[in-house]
């Protein structure tokens, strides 16, 4: 079965860097997987593709300080000086006979 | 601009049907697949269903199969979810989502701003 799994939280300084993971299911390491940003109270944003080699194809208007990479079963997001408009949360997405999404990763940023 | 408008929430008892819009402009709308997702209060994202670009393919969640129908009309640019029989397990914030690919389901690389449904007596 197709699962995408994050952690609940995470957080990290002003103008400092965190790297969120997004860990997909044993068989499917070479899935391909989205990200998307929701801040409060607004509908999500999309903000890259990360494919199974680490490279990565980012939506419109997204920041160089939003960057994906890979390794394994596992995909990350890393978001570099890190502002306090970037505290929100954070969903992995992927598809496969329909659409799938890991539970989703609140940062806060202190 | 691209845009998608969500619209046609509101409160319905359960047992009750409602349908949803979500109006698209800004692109070629019979060239992308389209799927709708709900979040629950305080929950994460659950995606629900999904049509092809022509329309001819729909998918949906195991939750909402034969509850809901999803449909699309190319001519007036909008996206539709026909709810009926809704619970109150239904209640969430409904967004409309673009899908990069034409038919199946992919990746979505826009989001409407969503409308909040509540069933409730």
């Amino acid at each position: 079965q197709l699962v995408l799994t994050q952690s609940p939280s995470a957080s990290a300084s002003l103008g400092a860097s965190v790297k969120l993971t997004c860990t997909l299911s044993s068989g499917h390491s070479n899935y391909v997987i989205a990200w998307h940003q929701q801040q409060p109270e607004k509908g999500p944003r999309f903000l890259m593709r990360v494919n199974s080699d680490g490279s990565h194809i980012k939506g419109d208007g997204i920041p160089d300080r939003f960057s994906g990479s890979s390794s394994g079963a596992e995909r990350y997001l890393t978001i570099s000086s890190l502002q306090s408009e970037d505290e929100a949360d954070y969903y992995c997405q992927t598809w496969d006979a329909g659409i799938v999404f890991g539970g989703g990763t609140k940062l806060t940023v202190l | 601009e691209l845009q998608l408008v969500e619209s046609g929430g509101g409160l319905v008892q359960p047992g009750g049907s409602l349908r949803l819009s979500c109006a698209a402009s800004g692109f070629t709308f019979s060239s992308h697949a389209m799927s709708w997702v709900r979040q629950a209060p305080g929950k994460g994202l659950e995606w629900v269903s999904a049509i092809s670009g022509g329309g001819g393919s729909t998918y949906y969640a195991d939750a909402v199969k034969g509850r809901f129908t999803i449909s699309r009309d190319n001519s007036k640019n909008t996206l539709y979810l026909q709810m009926n029989s809704l619970r109150a397990e239904d209640t969430a914030v409904f967004y409309c989502a673009r899908d990069i690919r034409t038919t199946g389901t992919s990746c979505f690389d826009h989001w409407g701003q969503g409308t909040l449904v509540t069933v409730s007596s």
